[in-house]
């Protein structure tokens, strides 16, 4: 059975950056069978995929383009984890995050953290 | 981009009532060499993530009940609740994965009426 646990603040200030971790047990973050997703979730954006890692060979990253640039997704293999960071935060950033994995096989999200409410405010 | 859209955003269905949900994609979201549709709905209940309840548009999840069907291809999509159950209350939503900028619709929650 895969668990995703998050972990990170809950409050940032405007300007800084938004940091979250993604630990993953019952599978590997840099194995075959998945990828491994960031979302957020606000009234005004509902749910919106921020981007991925997976590997396969080697490591691919893809972000959503409204938050290219200002994004990074890094795996952590000696934690078995990933993580997220969003730069230059704004009152619009704050939202529910969720970590996910994407299934390759059967091509669903299948497992998600359980959400960090992530508030930027000073 | 893939826009995908529900309706209606919100719904009130009696107890042992039947609930639908449509969808529409922006774009087809057939995929011809497979003949797939890219198309999931998940539940999402207050302060949880969202759970799987469909994917391949009509393929239940492992351990979703069979009163949750769903059906559609192309463009248009539908989630049916055969049975209303006191446990369905929820937001509901549909994602397209044809394009891996995964886009999901605003949401439809269901009450009970």
């Amino acid at each position: 059975q895969v668990q995703l646990q998050q972990s990170g603040p809950g409050l940032v200030k405007p300007s800084q950056t938004l940091s979250l971790t993604c630990a993953i047990s019952g599978d590997s973050v840099s194995g075959k069978s998945a990828a491994w997703n960031w979302f957020r979730q606000s009234p005004s954006r509902g749910l919106e995929w921020l981007g991925r890692t997976y590997y396969s060979s080697r490591w691919f990253t893809d972000y959503a383009v409204s938050v290219k640039g200002r994004i990074t997704i890094n795996p952590d293999t000696s934690r078995n984890q990933f993580s997220l960071e969003v730069n230059s935060v704004t009152p619009a950033d704050t939202a529910v995050y969720y970590c996910a994995r994407w299934g390759w096989e059967l091509q669903t999200f299948d497992y998600w953290g359980q959400g960090t409410q992530v508030i930027v405010s000073s | 981009d893939f826009v995908v859209t529900q309706s209606p955003d919100s719904l009130a269905v009696s107890l042992g009532e039947r609930a639908t949900i449509n969808c529409k994609s922006s774009l087809s979201l057939l995929y011809n060499s497979n003949n797939k549709n890219y198309l999931a709905w998940y539940q999402q209940k207050p302060g949880q993530p969202p759970k799987l309840l469909i994917h391949w548009a009509s393929v239940r999840a492992s351990g979703v009940p069979d009163r949750f069907s769903g059906s559609g291809s192309g463009t248009d999509f539908t989630l049916t609740i055969s049975s209303l159950q006191a446990e369905d209350v929820a937001v509901y939503y549909c994602q397209q994965y044809y394009s891996t900028a995964y886009t999901f619709g605003q949401g439809t929650k269901l009450e009970i009426k």
